[in-house]
């Protein structure tokens, strides 16, 4: 049982360039969620998903975008990165229970 | 809107000590409230929760926590610190249970 796997686990990226992040989940949750976690800021929350085919925007949802054509799957993309996209970003799902985190994806860009 | 704040973004015990972090939280109505645990290089666990059932809450690992309403606090407490604990510990608050805030964390360290 893996749980949520988040891919890549590390990544460094130039300014202005573009990439996905992939969550999977084998647990049929409905509720999927994309965080950022950044230093003396707790994490906060980009977009979540309260089923498939749908998104919604979270605190920070700006420079992102998401998908979830699949129950199990909710990606993550920066079109065009920026320096202060620099962050450790946290997939998490739930169905009746309480969230169930990845290990997170340390991203920097340059 | 709800929010959290958590109280000293450092903590250092030694161990056997008294551990207690402090969570205040601001809502319009009785709110869902957790505490996580982040292990370094991990995801975040969840310890523990308050759905009104009880206002002390038993969690994992010897946690828990006291739902105030009257002080709107949720402080996360266990009587004795093991050196397994050091890690950092958000507090989160949620009005729907399925979105949540986190607080900005305290990390815990513990001397042997």
């Amino acid at each position: 049982n893996a749980g949520v796997t988040q891919t890549p686990k590390f990544r460094v990226l130039k300014t202005g360039q573009s990439m996905t992040l992939l969550c999977a989940q084998d647990m049929n949750h409905e509720y999927m969620y994309w965080y950022r976690q950044d230093p003396g800021m707790g994490l906060r929350l980009i977009h979540y998903s309260v089923g498939e085919g749908t998104t919604a925007k979270g605190e920070v949802p700006d420079g992102y975008n998401v998908s979830r054509l699949k129950k199990q799957n909710f990606l993550l993309g920066l079109e065009s990165a920026a320096p202060s996209q620099t962050s450790v970003y946290f997939c998490a799902s739930r169905g009746n229970s309480p969230l169930h985190f990845g290990n997170g994806t340390r991203l920097t860009v340059t | 809107a709800q929010s959290v704040t958590q109280l000293g973004s450092h903590v250092s015990v030694s161990e056997g000590a008294l551990v207690l972090l402090r969570c205040n939280y601001s809502s319009s109505v009785p709110p869902y409230l957790f505490w996580y645990v982040q292990y370094p290089n991990q995801g975040l666990q969840l310890l523990l929760k308050y759905t009104s059932a009880a206002t002390l809450v038993k969690g994992i690992n010897g946690f828990e926590a006291e739902f105030k309403k009257s002080e709107t606090s949720f402080h996360l407490t266990k009587p004795s610190a093991h050196m397994s604990d050091a890690a950092e510990y958000f507090c989160a608050v949620s009005l729907y249970d399925y979105k949540l805030s986190f607080g900005a964390g305290t990390t815990v360290t513990v001397r042997a």
